[in-house]
């Protein structure tokens, strides 16, 4: 098991639809959870950050944690073909020997189409 | 400045060539990161400093890659005796120390011919 794995998609949306992107992860003492969005060549850029479970809210962009089942996923309504990126999960690992030290999924894709 | 920048833009070395890379972080951030991403990968964590101390250098592939931050500042990310395999985009963050969010820098594609 990859220590955090996501779909590759792509994920597929109508413009205006919401699109659920879900990353699980394998460390059960994880704290830190990250979602970047990457357009092509381009550099990761952050979105959101969330610490605890539950959701966390910012604009069009929603965050939910569920430490139990080792789950966290982003929800992006009123997508709009610009949300068109892929979208990273990156998790704190601290059995990795460094709290600070992130491990990243892969990327789900996501396409919004006009 | 206003963001993490990072220079050259791009790189093109012949193979066994030496590169330096380097970073500037966000003024008054203490903590620095190195990732390597390769096309179509999560990047991979290379190296961390908090100020000037290295406090993991984990993930550096091979002792052919060496970084350093000798000031807490800008941090230099040198590979020798460049490979094939080291063309990637390496990506610099840099994060206040008090919480986890990291900003990104723009990358150095580096392509090893």
């Amino acid at each position: 098991q990859k220590e955090v794995e996501q779909n590759s998609g792509p994920l597929s949306v109508p413009e205006g639809a919401i699109a659920s992107l879900n990353c699980t992860y394998s460390d059960r003492v994880s704290q830190s959870f990250f979602w970047y969005r990457q357009y092509s060549g381009k550099s990761p850029e952050l979105i959101m950050s969330i610490y605890s479970n539950g959701d966390k809210e910012d604009g069009r962009f929603t965050a939910q944690l569920n430490k139990a089942s080792q789950y966290v996923s982003l929800l992006i309504r009123d997508s709009q073909p610009s949300d068109s990126a892929t979208y990273l999960c990156a998790v704190n690992m601290p059995r990795a020997g460094n709290n600070r030290k992130l491990i990243w999924g892969l990327g789900t894709s996501l396409a919004v189409n006009p | 400045g206003a963001g993490v920048s990072q220079s050259p833009r791009y790189k093109v070395a012949k193979r066994g060539q030496d590169v330096a890379l380097r970073c500037d972080p966000i003024s008054g951030h203490v903590s620095l990161f190195w990732y390597q991403q390769a096309l179509g990968q999560g990047p991979e964590f290379l190296t961390y400093f908090q100020n000037e101390a290295q406090l993991d250098k984990s993930g550096l592939p091979s002792d052919r890659f060496f970084a350093e931050r000798p000031e807490g500042s800008v941090s230099t990310l040198k590979i020798q005796r460049t490979q094939q395999e080291d063309s990637a985009v390496y990506l610099c963050a840099s994060s206040l120390v008090t919480r986890g969010d990291a900003f990104f820098g723009p990358g150095t594609r580096l392509t090893v011919l």
